[in-house]
This record gives C-alpha cells, sequence and structure tokens, in this order.
C-alpha cells in the first residue's frame, strides 16, 4: 500500500491564482482530513470527510473548497489565493472516527502565495 | 469552542536526560492522541488514549490521561538523539479534534 499520497510537494502561487492540491488513499479509509500547518504551530483542521459524497466544515475552512467523488480521493480547492494561506497543507485519512482511530498523514504540500 | 494547550513550546535537553510535554483542554475529552513529526516530516501516530486515568508505556515513552480526561502527558525517559521532533497531542470530543500547537525537542548528544 502506497498509503496517503499527496501532490504537489510544492507550489509557489499568485495572489489570486487557483489550485487543486491532490490527495488520495488507498487503504480504503472511510474518513478523510485535510489539515494545515503554519511555521512553528499545530494542524489545523480546514475539512474532513465521512465517505464519498459527504464533507463537512473543520476549524479553518474559509478560503477552500472539497470534494469526496470516491472513498480515494479528497482533493483541496484554493479559488483566490492569499498570502495568509501559505503554508503546508496535510492530508490524513483514518477508518473510522467514532473509535478514535489513528490517523495516516500523508507528506505534505508546501505553498507560498506571493 | 475546544482548545488544547500544550506547553512547553520548546525544549532542549542532553542527550539522557529525561523529557515531559503536557496537554491540556478546556473540555473534556473523549479520547487524546499522541504524534511525532520530525523536521520536514509528517505527524506519525505514536498512541491513543481513551479511558480515565489511563497509563501506557512504549519503551521509554509513558502517556498518562488524566483522571478528568482534560489533560494528558508525554514523558520520555533517558531521551536520544533519535527523539528530536515536535510532540502534539491532539484532543476529540465528539467529531472534533483539535491539536496542540506541539512542544519542539532538540537533544544534545
Amino acid at each position: 500500500n502506497a498509503g496517503v499520497t499527496q501532490t504537489p510537494k510544492f507550489r509557489i502561487l499568485k495572489i489570486g491564482q487557483s489550485m487543486t492540491l491532490q490527495c488520495t488513499q488507498d487503504m480504503n479509509h472511510n474518513y478523510m482530513y485535510w489539515y494545515r500547518q503554519d511555521p512553528g504551530m499545530g494542524l489545523k483542521l480546514i475539512y474532513y470527510s465521512v465517505g464519498a459524497g459527504i464533507t463537512d466544515k473543520g476549524e479553518v475552512p474559509n478560503g477552500y473548497n472539497v470534494s469526496r467523488s470516491t472513498t480515494e480521493d479528497f482533493p483541496l480547492r484554493l479559488e483566490l489565493a492569499a498570502p495568509s494561506q501559505t503554508s503546508v497543507y496535510f492530508c490524513a485519512s483514518s477508518y473510522d472516527i467514532n473509535s478514535g482511530e489513528t490517523q495516516y498523514f500523508g507528506p505534505g504540500t508546501r505553498l507560498l502565495v506571493l | 469552542g475546544q482548545q488544547v494547550m500544550q506547553i512547553p513550546q520548546y525544549q532542549h535537553v542532553q542527550e539522557g536526560e529525561d523529557f515531559t510535554t503536557y496537554c491540556n483542554s478546556s473540555t473534556t475529552l473523549s479520547n487524546i492522541q499522541w504524534y511525532k513529526q520530525r523536521p520536514g516530516g509528517h505527524p506519525v501516530f505514536l498512541i491513543q488514549l481513551v479511558k480515565s486515568g489511563e497509563v501506557k508505556k512504549q519503551k521509554r515513552l509513558t502517556f498518562q490521561f488524566g483522571e478528568a480526561k482534560k489533560n494528558s502527558s508525554l514523558h520520555i525517559t533517558a531521551t536520544q538523539t533519535t527523539d528530536v521532533g515536535t510532540y502534539f497531542c491532539a484532543g476529540r470530543r465528539n467529531n472534533d479534534m483539535r491539536f496542540g500547537a506541539g512542544t519542539r525537542l532538540t537533544v544534545k548528544p
């Protein structure tokens, strides 16, 4: 199993540009998550999904959108990039949320908005 | 809303010394998880605590969940250079999971 994979690894955007961060997991996990991690800080949940077709907002959803058309994929969309969105983005997945299953993290996408 | 505070923010120790990081939640938690993130890496799950007063050990690491399920600690005995990284706690309450800001551990050989 590849686990959780993310692309791209690094991206530079200009203010106002848009992009999609890709996330794929091959563990047949129901739950998927998007976090952002600012320098020297912890992780903040942007959006999560409990299954295909179902998504919900996390702690910091503004400026982002997600979709979950398949169990495997959970892309994160930035429509109008702003400098405040400069961060490292981690995708994660877990089998179940209620049992507190461990989350498996992808390697991250470093985004710089100039 | 739920807040998870973690202290200290940084800790620098001599190899062989002990290390402890503390995690405090503003609300009672369903469970708490601990993760380790190496510099430039991604968070890796260490352990989950669910029961009040629970204590779990992994070799030199001891994890504790408070009786009120609002605080937790991670203690490393006799640190090694391989322990370097940032340790995060993540407290869950229902479907809401919040990460602490982490404690960054550096170890001098």
